[in-house]
């Protein structure tokens, strides 16, 4: 398996352009997590799923960011419009459930200019 | 809001020491603890799922040990080698409606000198 895998890598953007980030879980793995990571939060929840239904968005900031599952091979989190504060690395992680491990992805770093 | 702490925040040893550190969560309504391995420019790898007080986990020199009543772990790495440094992220997955999410602490960085 080729684990989840996130696109882009890296971004870069202007503030208030809309950026999407993508993920792609690992086939069988019901869950799938959005996590931002930056130096002063450390890694923090944005959202969640599990069987490609939303079911926690608590962790998302506010009303920019959205995020969607369509089907169980793919999510994405949209930010609309981007600002600099929402520079950071954005990791996927999915697991085949709740006691099992998460497997992330390489993140992607945003970058708001 | 959970509160995930771990201690030290950072650690610099040397080579063949052994170490430990210390992840804290809350002692009620406990569900799992996970350990994760972080090193620089990659994401972050799984070490250990423990959901029994008492559990302990060995995976070569690394080992971690779970104390759900008091609410802590302990993570133990013996005779530490350079490729050790990273680092070490506990997270809180808590029962009831929270049932899919983890909570991270800050982690403990560990340095470990040739």
């Amino acid at each position: 398996d080729a684990g989840v895998i996130q696109s882009p890598r890296h971004e870069v953007t202007e503030m208030g352009q809309e950026v999407t980030l993508r993920c792609k879980p690992i086939s069988g793995h019901d869950y799938l997590f959005w996590y931002r990571q930056t130096m002063m939060r450390g890694l923090e929840l944005l959202i969640y799923f599990n069987n490609n239904v939303p079911i926690d968005d608590s962790g998302m900031p506010e009303d920019r960011f959205s995020a969607k599952m369509p089907n169980a091979s793919f999510s994405t989190l949209k930010i609309q419009p981007s600002e600099p504060r929402d520079s950071a690395v954005y990791f996927c992680a999915s697991s085949p459930g709740r006691t099992r491990y998460y497997t992330f992805g390489s993140g992607t770093r945003l970058t708001v200019v | 809001i959970l509160n995930v702490e771990q201690s030290p925040q950072s650690l610099h040893v040397q080579e063949g020491d052994s170490t430990n550190f210390t992840c804290s969560f809350p002692s009620s309504n406990f569900y799992a603890l996970h350990w994760y391995r972080w090193e620089t420019a990659k994401s972050p790898e799984a070490l250990f799922v423990m959901t029994l007080n008492g559990d302990e986990k060995k995976k070569g020199r690394i080992s971690a040990t779970l104390n759900t009543k008091e609410g802590y772990s302990y993570l133990y790495i013996k005779g530490s080698q350079p490729e050790d440094s990273a680092t070490y992220l506990c997270a809180f997955n808590a029962g009831g409606t929270s049932y899919g999410k983890l909570t991270f602490g800050q982690g403990t960085i560990l340095t470990v000198h040739p």
